[in-house]
C-alpha cells in the first residue's frame, strides 16, 4: 500500500530561521513519484516540486530545498531564512504508476513563521 | 492564464439538499481529479475522470456521491441528500492526457461545503 507520513503537524519558526519539514513515504513500487505542495490560509494548493524515484539528485529553488533519499524513503524539504509569506501547510504526495493516477497525500505540516 | 476553476467557492446547504460542485480544467488537460479535505485531515482521492468517462471511483462514497465529466461543459461533483458529515473542502485537479501516472496534477481554489 501506498501511504505517506508528515509526522510534524505543527512548527513555528521566527523569521529568517531555517526549517525542515519531513516527509516518510512507503511503497513497493520502483518507479513512482514524489510532489509537494503548498496551502497557504486563502486555501487554495499551489504546486512546488515534482521528483521521479530514479532522480535522487537534490533540488535548490531560491530558498527552498529538497532532500531525497530512497535508502531512508524520506523526501525532506527545507526552507532557508523563512518569511511571514512562508506560513501555509505543506503537503508531501506519492504517486505510482501501479496504483493509477491516485494521489496519496500527508496528513500535512502547518509552518507558522513568526515575525 | 487560466488554471483549474472550481465554483463555488463557498457553498451552503442544509441537511438532505443537494450539493453541485463545478470544475473547469486548464487548457489542454482532458483529466480531472476530485480530492476531499476534511478538518484537520490530508487530501483523499474520491474520483478520476475523463470526458464521458469515470476511470477510478473507488474513492467515492458509495451512496449519493457521484461525478460526470461530459463532452462539454465543466466536470461536475454531486452529493445528493448532503449530512453535516459532508462539510469539507473538495478540491477539483487536472493534468494533461498522462503518458504515464508521473504527471502533475494541478489544483483549484477548493470549493467549501458547509452542511447546516
Amino acid at each position: 500500500a501506498q501511504k505517506v507520513t508528515q509526522a510534524q503537524t505543527e512548527i513555528s519558526v521566527v523569521e529568517k530561521e531555517d526549517v525542515t519539514l519531513d516527509c516518510v513515504y512507503e511503497t513497493r513500487d520502483t518507479t513512482y513519484y514524489l510532489f509537494w505542495y503548498k496551502q497557504p490560509p486563502s486555501g487554495e494548493l499551489v504546486f512546488l516540486i515534482r521528483r521521479n524515484s530514479f532522480d535522487e539528485q537534490n533540488e535548490i529553488s531560491g530558498r527552498y530545498s529538497w532532500n531525497f533519499q530512497k535508502s531512508t524513503s524520506s523526501f525532506n524539504f527545507t526552507i532557508t531564512a523563512s518569511q511571514v509569506v512562508d506560513s501555509a501547510v505543506y503537503f508531501c504526495a506519492l504517486s505510482a504508476p501501479r496504483t493509477g493516477n491516485q494521489f496519496y497525500f500527508g496528513t500535512g505540516t502547518s509552518l507558522t513563521v513568526i515575525p | 492564464n487560466a488554471g483549474v476553476m472550481q465554483n463555488p467557492r463557498h457553498l451552503v446547504r442544509r441537511r438532505g439538499q443537494e450539493a453541485r460542485l463545478r470544475c473547469s480544467p486548464m487548457k489542454g488537460h482532458s483529466h480531472v481529479y476530485w480530492y476531499r479535505q476534511l478538518p484537520e485531515e490530508g487530501l483523499k482521492f474520491m474520483v478520476y475522470l475523463q470526458k464521458e468517462n469515470i476511470i477510478d471511483e473507488s474513492g467515492m462514497p458509495k451512496e449519493r456521491f457521484s461525478a460526470e465529466f461530459p463532452k462539454e461543459g465543466p466536470s461536475i461533483l454531486r452529493i445528493q441528500q448532503v449530512v453535516r458529515g459532508d462539510s469539507a473542502a473538495y478540491f477539483c485537479a487536472s493534468s494533461p492526457p498522462a503518458q504515464s501516472s508521473g504527471n502533475t496534477i494541478y489544483f483549484g481554489e477548493g470549493s467549501w461545503l458547509t452542511v447546516v
